[in-house]
């Protein structure tokens, strides 16, 4: 089952507009993490966002989170026509042995930045 | 080495094939990680292992066999796949405690096409 859902599905913005991605989940969570994923490639971790903080920056993107009502957003902003890609919002969800947690992603924004 | 490198970069099988997987990284990460992920879906947890021990297994069908020989390594043995396993198999590693307080490094995959 999957913990996070998102909108938009898919995102079609010019270069230099802003971008905004939105994530709700269900379950209470330790912490809530932001990858892109280049077209059939691996993802690559973005930022991540501790249950206790309400909004983190890095470079371009700016996250903020809401636990009350178990949202997020990602915002990209002055896009790039590089920013193409799918992003996704992934939580904790159950441990295994070990303590290693089960990362569960959400099902993406396909954001398409036009030049 | 801040990698995680998967080989082969593309796999064509037939159902009656045995291949395997390969995944390595050289970052000390004790968790490791499958995934496999279908055409414009969130990649899906498989296998989950933590300092080489098998830690969770996602009711994966036994046609997919994990192995952690040492704390580098992580391979798929694959047999007797169906043509609805075609996927890209996603590889990523962590600190054992990672989704609390790290991200995930994911590798680029293995593009997989069973005929």
């Amino acid at each position: 089952s999957q913990q996070g859902e998102e909108d938009p599905q898919a995102l079609s913005i010019q270069e230099g507009e802003n971008a905004t991605m939105n994530c709700s989940y269900k379950t209470s969570i330790n912490n809530l993490q932001w990858y892109r994923q280049n077209s059939g490639r691996g993802l690559v971790h973005l930022i991540l966002i501790r249950s206790n903080e309400r909004e983190k920056h890095s470079g371009r993107l700016r996250v903020t989170l809401d636990t009350s009502k178990k949202s997020s957003s990602l915002l990209i902003t002055a896009s790039r026509a590089a920013d193409t890609a799918s992003y996704f919002c992934a939580t904790v969800l159950g441990y295994g042995s070990g303590n290693t947690g089960k990362l569960i992603f959400g099902q993406g924004t396909t954001l398409q930045v036009k030049p | 080495d801040t990698e995680v490198t998967q080989t082969p970069k593309h796999l064509v099988m037939g159902m009656t094939n045995k291949k395997s997987l390969k995944c390595e990284q050289h970052m000390g990460h004790r968790a490791m990680y499958w995934y496999k992920q279908k055409a414009k879906k969130p990649p899906e947890l498989m296998f989950v292992y933590s300092y080489e021990k098998l830690s969770i297994n996602e009711s994966v069908p036994s046609r997919f066999s994990p192995e952690c020989p040492n704390s580098s390594l992580l391979n798929l043995h694959l047999h007797a796949l169906q043509p609805e396993d075609s996927a890209l198999y996603l590889c990523a590693s962590s600190h054992p405690t990672g989704p609390t307080h790290y991200g995930y490094t994911f590798g680029s995959g293995t593009r997989l096409t069973v005929v």
